[in-house]
């Protein structure tokens, strides 16, 4: 168990609908990104956040969003949803600002369905 | 730009045998190197990171890696498989160029046969 927790663990939705994915970083961490993964894109970085800032902006689609509220838990927002959002979308957290060599810490996984 | 190419989508070892999960890199910076490991509908666990310093990492579970910079390799080997490392392994890099972004690469499913 990492400690970082995200709800929910699974989701089924319809196409054009909009949902949110919630992430609690372990405590006392600071940073809080999000990735995405697909069959057809593997994982991919898309957004950091450091306390409640943007940090670091990766391939998020313009219909998602993200924010981190002051007591550091963050949402990331899908609307428009499509078909090909389908995904396992992990939420990972870090103690500080991040930088290249901070170990990311990994929740268990949002597994979205739209249908 | 950076990426990291893992050779083998699948690799099957018997238990006992050595575990070896290749993974080539591509930096135009010195690169930061990491395996992360997948159990079933778990996230990811970091077994190992170099950085700096000693070429010869070792992790958690008995994993170890080997960054080799002429051969731009990070593969990761295990003495003696286990049935409990039957999971998807992730490499992945980063670099003072691309901050906390982790580029990962594809995964190699590894199953371990009794």
């Amino acid at each position: 168990d990492s400690g970082v927790t995200q709800t929910p663990k699974h989701l089924i939705t319809a196409t054009g609908q909009r949902v949110t994915l919630r992430c609690s970083p372990r405590s006392g961490d600071l940073s809080v990104y999000w990735y995405q993964q697909s069959l057809d894109q593997g994982l991919q970085f898309l957004i950091q956040y450091y306390n409640g800032e943007e940090r670091a902006k990766g391939n998020i689609l313009e219909r998602f969003s993200a924010q981190q509220f002051p007591d550091l838990h963050s949402e990331l927002n899908l609307s428009s949803l499509e078909l090909g959002d389908s995904a396992l979308y992990f939420c990972a957290s870090s103690p500080r600002a991040g930088g290249p060599v901070e170990t990311q810490y990994f929740g268990p996984g949002t597994r979205l369905l739209v249908l | 730009a950076q990426s990291v190419t893992q050779l083998g989508s699948h690799v099957s070892v018997s238990e006992g045998a050595l575990v070896l999960l290749r993974c080539n890199y591509s930096s135009s910076v010195p690169p930061y190197l990491f395996w992360y490991v997948q159990y079933p509908n778990q996230g990811l666990q970091l077994l190992l990171k170099y950085t700096t310093g000693a070429t010869l990492v070792k992790g958690i579970n008995g994993f170890e890696a080997e960054f080799k910079k002429s051969e731009t390799s990070f593969h990761l080997t295990k003495p003696s498989a286990h049935m409990s490392d039957a999971a998807e392994y992730f490499c992945a890099v980063s670099g003072e160029t691309s901050g906390s972004r982790l580029t990962f690469g594809e995964g190699t499913q590894l199953t371990v046969n009794p």
